[in-house]
Protein backbone atom coordinates (compact mmCIF):
# COMPACT_ATOMS: atom_id res chain seq x y z
CA UNK A 1 0.00 0.00 0.00
CA UNK A 2 1.10 3.93 -0.83
CA UNK A 3 2.41 5.80 2.03
CA UNK A 4 3.67 5.77 4.94
CA UNK A 5 3.07 2.54 7.96
CA UNK A 6 3.97 1.74 11.40
CA UNK A 7 4.13 -0.96 13.34
CA UNK A 8 3.18 -2.05 16.04
CA UNK A 9 0.25 -0.09 16.39
CA UNK A 10 0.02 -0.79 20.37
CA UNK A 11 2.69 -2.04 22.51
CA UNK A 12 2.66 -3.03 26.12
CA UNK A 13 6.56 -4.02 27.56
CA UNK A 14 8.34 -3.92 30.91
CA UNK A 15 10.57 -1.89 32.29
CA UNK A 16 14.19 -2.86 30.89
CA UNK A 17 12.98 -4.31 28.05
CA UNK A 18 14.46 -3.80 24.55
CA UNK A 19 11.85 -2.74 22.35
CA UNK A 20 11.80 -1.56 18.26
CA UNK A 21 9.15 0.31 16.36
CA UNK A 22 9.25 0.05 12.92
CA UNK A 23 8.53 2.91 10.12
CA UNK A 24 7.51 2.01 6.92
CA UNK A 25 7.03 4.84 3.42
CA UNK A 26 6.39 4.45 0.26
CA UNK A 27 7.42 7.92 -1.39
CA UNK A 28 10.87 7.22 -1.64
CA UNK A 29 10.95 10.13 0.58
CA UNK A 30 14.78 10.92 1.49
CA UNK A 31 13.56 12.55 5.21
CA UNK A 32 12.38 10.12 7.95
CA UNK A 33 11.32 11.67 11.34
CA UNK A 34 10.27 9.75 14.60
CA UNK A 35 8.11 12.10 17.26
CA UNK A 36 6.55 11.47 20.81
CA UNK A 37 3.11 13.45 21.91
CA UNK A 38 2.78 13.54 25.12
CA UNK A 39 -0.22 16.07 26.96
CA UNK A 40 1.27 19.00 27.76
CA UNK A 41 4.60 18.54 25.82
CA UNK A 42 3.08 18.36 22.08
CA UNK A 43 4.88 16.93 19.51
CA UNK A 44 8.50 16.85 20.11
CA UNK A 45 11.29 15.64 17.73
CA UNK A 46 13.42 12.07 18.58
CA UNK A 47 15.59 11.77 15.77
CA UNK A 48 14.98 12.45 12.36
CA UNK A 49 17.38 10.84 8.60
CA UNK A 50 18.36 12.87 5.38
CA UNK A 51 19.09 9.65 3.62
CA UNK A 52 19.64 6.09 4.23
CA UNK A 53 23.19 6.11 6.85
CA UNK A 54 22.57 10.03 7.72
CA UNK A 55 21.08 10.05 10.74
CA UNK A 56 20.28 13.12 13.40
CA UNK A 57 19.31 13.92 17.28
CA UNK A 58 16.44 15.80 17.73
CA UNK A 59 14.93 17.50 20.71
CA UNK A 60 14.56 14.38 23.25
CA UNK A 61 16.85 11.84 21.92
CA UNK A 62 18.26 10.30 24.98
CA UNK A 63 17.21 6.18 25.62
CA UNK A 64 16.72 5.95 21.95
CA UNK A 65 18.42 4.55 18.75
CA UNK A 66 17.59 4.52 15.02
CA UNK A 67 19.13 3.31 12.05
CA UNK A 68 17.94 3.77 8.87
CA UNK A 69 19.74 1.27 6.19
CA UNK A 70 17.46 1.93 3.09
CA UNK A 71 15.17 4.87 2.18
CA UNK A 72 12.04 3.50 3.01
CA UNK A 73 12.75 2.26 6.36
CA UNK A 74 13.45 4.21 10.15
CA UNK A 75 13.08 1.98 12.95
CA UNK A 76 13.18 3.43 16.58
CA UNK A 77 14.67 1.35 19.18
CA UNK A 78 14.44 1.83 22.67
CA UNK A 79 17.11 0.08 24.37
CA UNK A 80 16.06 -0.27 28.07
CA UNK A 81 11.88 1.16 28.16
CA UNK A 82 11.44 3.44 31.20
CA UNK A 83 7.94 4.19 32.34
CA UNK A 84 9.24 7.64 30.80
CA UNK A 85 8.67 6.20 27.65
CA UNK A 86 5.19 5.73 27.41
CA UNK A 87 3.70 7.83 25.14
CA UNK A 88 2.53 8.11 21.27
CA UNK A 89 4.99 7.68 18.88
CA UNK A 90 4.65 8.84 15.23
CA UNK A 91 6.67 8.83 12.09
CA UNK A 92 6.98 10.95 9.06
CA UNK A 93 8.74 11.77 5.81
CA UNK A 94 9.31 14.36 3.58
CA UNK A 95 10.17 15.53 0.29
CA UNK A 96 12.01 18.00 1.67
CA UNK A 97 8.91 20.81 3.34
CA UNK A 98 5.31 18.50 3.72
CA UNK A 99 5.64 16.12 6.06
CA UNK A 100 3.39 13.25 6.41
CA UNK A 101 2.45 11.50 9.15
CA UNK A 102 2.05 7.72 9.74
CA UNK A 103 -0.93 6.66 12.04
CA UNK A 104 1.35 6.34 15.32
CA UNK A 105 2.42 3.72 17.47
CA UNK A 106 1.07 3.58 21.42
CA UNK A 107 2.91 2.69 23.86
CA UNK A 108 3.24 2.02 27.52
CA UNK A 109 5.73 0.66 29.47
CA UNK A 110 4.69 -1.05 33.13
CA UNK B 1 13.47 24.54 22.08
CA UNK B 2 11.71 27.04 19.87
CA UNK B 3 7.78 26.81 20.49
CA UNK B 4 5.17 28.37 18.14
CA UNK B 5 2.49 30.20 20.21
CA UNK B 6 -0.85 28.87 18.93
CA UNK B 7 -4.44 30.01 20.14
CA UNK B 8 -6.92 29.50 21.19
CA UNK B 9 -6.21 26.41 23.28
CA UNK B 10 -9.51 25.35 22.64
CA UNK B 11 -12.81 26.35 21.26
CA UNK B 12 -16.58 25.04 21.21
CA UNK B 13 -18.75 25.91 18.60
CA UNK B 14 -21.84 25.29 17.20
CA UNK B 15 -22.42 23.52 13.71
CA UNK B 16 -22.38 26.09 11.12
CA UNK B 17 -20.33 28.28 12.62
CA UNK B 18 -17.00 30.31 11.63
CA UNK B 19 -13.83 29.16 13.27
CA UNK B 20 -10.37 30.57 13.07
CA UNK B 21 -7.12 30.37 15.00
CA UNK B 22 -3.70 31.52 14.79
CA UNK B 23 0.17 31.24 15.33
CA UNK B 24 2.27 33.28 15.78
CA UNK B 25 6.58 33.06 16.58
CA UNK B 26 9.17 35.76 17.37
CA UNK B 27 11.24 33.95 14.41
CA UNK B 28 10.86 34.19 10.92
CA UNK B 29 9.49 31.13 8.98
CA UNK B 30 9.81 30.04 5.40
CA UNK B 31 7.08 27.77 5.59
CA UNK B 32 3.65 27.40 7.76
CA UNK B 33 1.53 24.14 7.72
CA UNK B 34 -1.59 23.14 9.02
CA UNK B 35 -2.43 19.77 10.33
CA UNK B 36 -5.62 18.06 11.68
CA UNK B 37 -5.50 14.71 13.90
CA UNK B 38 -8.21 12.67 15.35
CA UNK B 39 -8.41 10.65 17.80
CA UNK B 40 -6.04 7.72 17.96
CA UNK B 41 -4.93 8.92 14.27
CA UNK B 42 -1.85 10.77 12.83
CA UNK B 43 -1.76 14.51 11.95
CA UNK B 44 -2.88 14.92 8.60
CA UNK B 45 -1.87 17.83 6.36
CA UNK B 46 -4.58 20.36 5.54
CA UNK B 47 -3.01 23.21 3.82
CA UNK B 48 0.61 24.08 3.32
CA UNK B 49 1.92 28.15 2.69
CA UNK B 50 4.88 28.94 1.28
CA UNK B 51 5.10 32.40 0.42
CA UNK B 52 4.69 35.62 2.51
CA UNK B 53 0.91 36.65 2.45
CA UNK B 54 0.11 33.54 0.60
CA UNK B 55 -3.41 32.69 0.83
CA UNK B 56 -4.31 29.42 0.16
CA UNK B 57 -7.80 27.27 0.56
CA UNK B 58 -8.77 23.54 0.69
CA UNK B 59 -12.60 22.95 0.55
CA UNK B 60 -13.82 25.16 3.80
CA UNK B 61 -10.29 25.68 5.13
CA UNK B 62 -8.73 29.09 3.93
CA UNK B 63 -5.17 29.78 5.36
CA UNK B 64 -2.61 32.23 5.15
CA UNK B 65 0.81 33.01 5.69
CA UNK B 66 1.30 36.59 7.16
CA UNK B 67 3.35 38.86 5.71
CA UNK B 68 5.65 39.53 8.77
CA UNK B 69 6.33 36.11 8.08
CA UNK B 70 6.11 35.37 12.09
CA UNK B 71 2.31 34.14 11.91
CA UNK B 72 0.03 32.20 10.09
CA UNK B 73 -3.93 31.74 10.45
CA UNK B 74 -6.33 29.56 9.69
CA UNK B 75 -10.16 29.33 9.27
CA UNK B 76 -12.91 26.94 9.08
CA UNK B 77 -15.86 28.17 7.50
CA UNK B 78 -19.70 26.62 8.49
CA UNK B 79 -18.22 24.19 10.66
CA UNK B 80 -19.36 20.33 10.37
CA UNK B 81 -19.35 17.59 13.00
CA UNK B 82 -16.66 16.04 11.58
CA UNK B 83 -14.53 19.06 11.86
CA UNK B 84 -13.92 18.00 15.25
CA UNK B 85 -10.14 17.49 16.20
CA UNK B 86 -6.96 18.85 17.13
CA UNK B 87 -5.82 21.78 14.57
CA UNK B 88 -1.53 22.06 14.51
CA UNK B 89 0.47 24.45 13.03
CA UNK B 90 3.81 23.97 11.97
CA UNK B 91 6.55 26.29 10.79
CA UNK B 92 9.69 25.90 9.18
CA UNK B 93 12.85 27.77 9.06
CA UNK B 94 15.75 27.47 7.09
CA UNK B 95 18.78 27.23 9.24
CA UNK B 96 21.78 25.40 8.18
CA UNK B 97 21.71 21.44 8.20
CA UNK B 98 18.43 21.74 10.07
CA UNK B 99 16.39 22.64 6.89
CA UNK B 100 13.18 20.71 7.43
CA UNK B 101 13.05 20.24 10.87
CA UNK B 102 9.49 21.63 11.67
CA UNK B 103 8.39 23.08 14.71
CA UNK B 104 5.30 22.84 15.83
CA UNK B 105 2.09 24.86 17.80
CA UNK B 106 0.41 22.75 20.68
CA UNK B 107 -2.65 22.48 18.85
CA UNK B 108 -6.26 24.12 18.91
CA UNK B 109 -8.94 21.01 20.10
CA UNK B 110 -11.88 22.24 18.28
CA UNK B 111 -15.43 20.96 19.17
CA UNK B 112 -18.60 20.71 17.44
CA UNK B 113 -21.84 20.62 18.71
CA UNK B 114 -24.54 19.76 15.90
Amino acid sequence: DAGITQSPRYKITETGRQVTLMCHQTWSHSYMFWYRQDLGHGLRLIYYSAAADITDKGEVPDGYVVSRSKTENFPLTLESATRSQTSVYFCASSDGYEQYFGPGTRLTVT
Amino acid sequence: GQQLNQSPQSMFIQEGEDVSMNCTSSSIFNTWLWYKQDPGEGPVLLIALYKAGELTSNGRLTAQFGITRKDSFLNISASIPSDVGIYFCAGQRISGGSNYKLTFGKGTLLTVNP
